[in-house]
């Protein structure tokens, strides 16, 4: 069984500048969720994505957006990179829909975004 | 004030100690409550997961889930220096996707 996996585990941007995160489901699972854990915080909750649409959104501009495809796989861009945006993007699945599911999310590394 | 608040510690026990971890919320629609456990730079991960009410226990970990107090704990038994690490409590309602994390609180276990 193969875990979430995320690339690129770090990198560096400028301010104004756009990213491209990409996960790797966990085998089965057909969830995604992107959180943006900031230093000595917890995860946020960005979006969610089930069957390759967007399936809840939290408190963040619409330069956040994102992609699932058929394989369930999921891509987070953003637009415009302020320096507050960095921090760590994790992303989460989960089998079944989450929304009604239990909330058992499995995690990747993340990837580690630094605005300069 | 935040939906779900989580002593920020950091706590530091000794090898063998039972540690207590705890978080408050404010959402009464909340009906799973679930315990992450982050080493650094390192994803969170899922270690116990509780619906509504009620205790949970596995190996040397324990949930417990107050609804009307709007509490609920971890609890470590003969905690090890592999235990060492963040550990973050999260919610859900029934009906939503995003789960609500609190900020951690930072374990220290000294051999």
């Amino acid at each position: 069984e193969t875990g979430v996996t995320q690339s690129p585990t770090h990198l560096i941007k400028t301010r104004g500048q756009q990213v491209t995160l990409r996960c790797s489901s966990q085998s089965g699972h057909n969830t995604v969720s992107w959180y943006q854990q900031a230093l000595g915080q917890g995860p946020q909750f960005i979006f969610q994505y089930y069957r390759e649409e967007e399936n809840g959104r939290g408190n963040f501009p619409p330069r956040f957006s994102g992609l699932q495809f058929p394989n369930y796989s999921s891509e987070l861009n953003v637009n415009a990179l302020e320096l507050d945006d960095s921090a760590l993007y994790l992303c989460a699945s989960s089998g079944g829909l989450a929304g009604v599911g239990t909330g058992e999310l499995f995690f990747g590394e993340g990837s580690r975004l630094t605005v300069l | 004030q935040k939906e779900v608040e989580q002593d920020p510690g950091p706590l530091s026990v000794p090898e063998g100690a039972i540690v207590s971890l705890n978080c408050t919320y404010s959402n009464s629609a909340f009906q799973y409550f679930m315990w992450y456990r982050q080493y650094s730079r390192k994803g969170p991960e899922l270690l116990m997961y509780t619906y509504s009410s009620g205790n949970k226990e596995d190996g040397r970990f324990t949930a417990q889930v107050d609804k009307s107090s709007k509490y609920i704990s971890l609890f470590i038994r003969d905690s090890q220096p592999s235990d060492s690490a963040t550990y973050l409590c999260a919610m859900k309602d029934t009906n939503a996707g995003k789960s609500t994390f609190g900020d951690g609180t930072t374990l220290t276990v000294k051999p």
